[in-house]
């Protein structure tokens, strides 16, 4: 069965700063990938996923990912953070054939002023 | 393009209770999935309905069920409530089975 771990249920960066979320999955095959954003009291919103083609993802807000199949990982990056990303990032994968949807346990980002 | 809507947003019922949560989801969508959100365990999977059938189940006990309608609307139930289904309860939906799924904002039971 597949799984997704996310390292580090909560990260913290200034301003301007680098953001990186890290997901690595466990699947028999490559999964469909996807990072989803929340804000406190809201649902889940998209912000990029991978299906295939090509392995680097840009999604909305500035953000990206690489799928990289050799280290079963896909890192969600960002070259300067914002106030405004501060939420909580979900990394999830679905199975291409049963399209069976596993959740990462979630990272919370803060951003210091 | 209205999004997904859930209703209601809040909910406060009893131990022993049952609820009914409702999810509309985006025009022209036809699958619906359902999560429970919780501190403790996380996102996890409910069930999946596509064309008014239940595609796909998670690892929930039978007091949690639901249904889909020929609207795509779809409800979801939970008989004799128990302390530990105090979540946010979320609902997406997507075109179809294989597509991006969107998220509504959820509704958030707490079971005293």
């Amino acid at each position: 069965a597949q799984s997704v771990t996310q390292l580090g249920s909560h990260v913290s960066v200034s301003e301007g700063a680098l953001v990186l979320l890290r997901c690595n999955y466990s699947s028999s095959v490559p999964p469909y990938l996807f990072w989803y954003v929340q804000y406190p009291n809201q649902g889940l919103q998209l912000l990029l996923k991978y299906t295939t083609g090509a392995t680097l993802v840009k999604g909305i807000n500035g953000f990206e990912a690489e799928f990289k199949k050799s280290e079963t990982s896909f890192h969600l990056t960002k070259p300067s953070a914002h106030m405004s990303d501060a939420a909580e990032y979900f990394c999830a994968v679905s199975d291409r054939a049963t399209d069976d949807m596993r959740f990462g346990a979630g990272t919370r980002l803060t951003v210091k002023p | 393009k209205a999004g997904v809507t859930q209703t209601p947003r809040y909910l406060i019922k009893t131990r022993g209770q049952q609820v009914t949560l409702s999810c509309s989801p985006i025009s022209g969508h036809r699958s619906v999935s359902w999560y429970q959100q919780t501190p403790g365990q996380g996102l996890q999977f409910l069930f999946e309905y596509f064309s008014e059938t239940q595609r796909n189940k998670g690892n929930f006990p039978g007091r949690f069920s639901g249904r889909q309608f020929s609207n795509s609307r779809s409800e979801m139930n939970v008989s004799t409530l128990e302390l530990g289904d105090s979540a946010l309860y979320l609902c997406a939906s997507s075109r179809d089975r294989k597509e991006t799924q969107y998220f509504g904002p959820g509704t958030r039971l707490l079971v005293l």
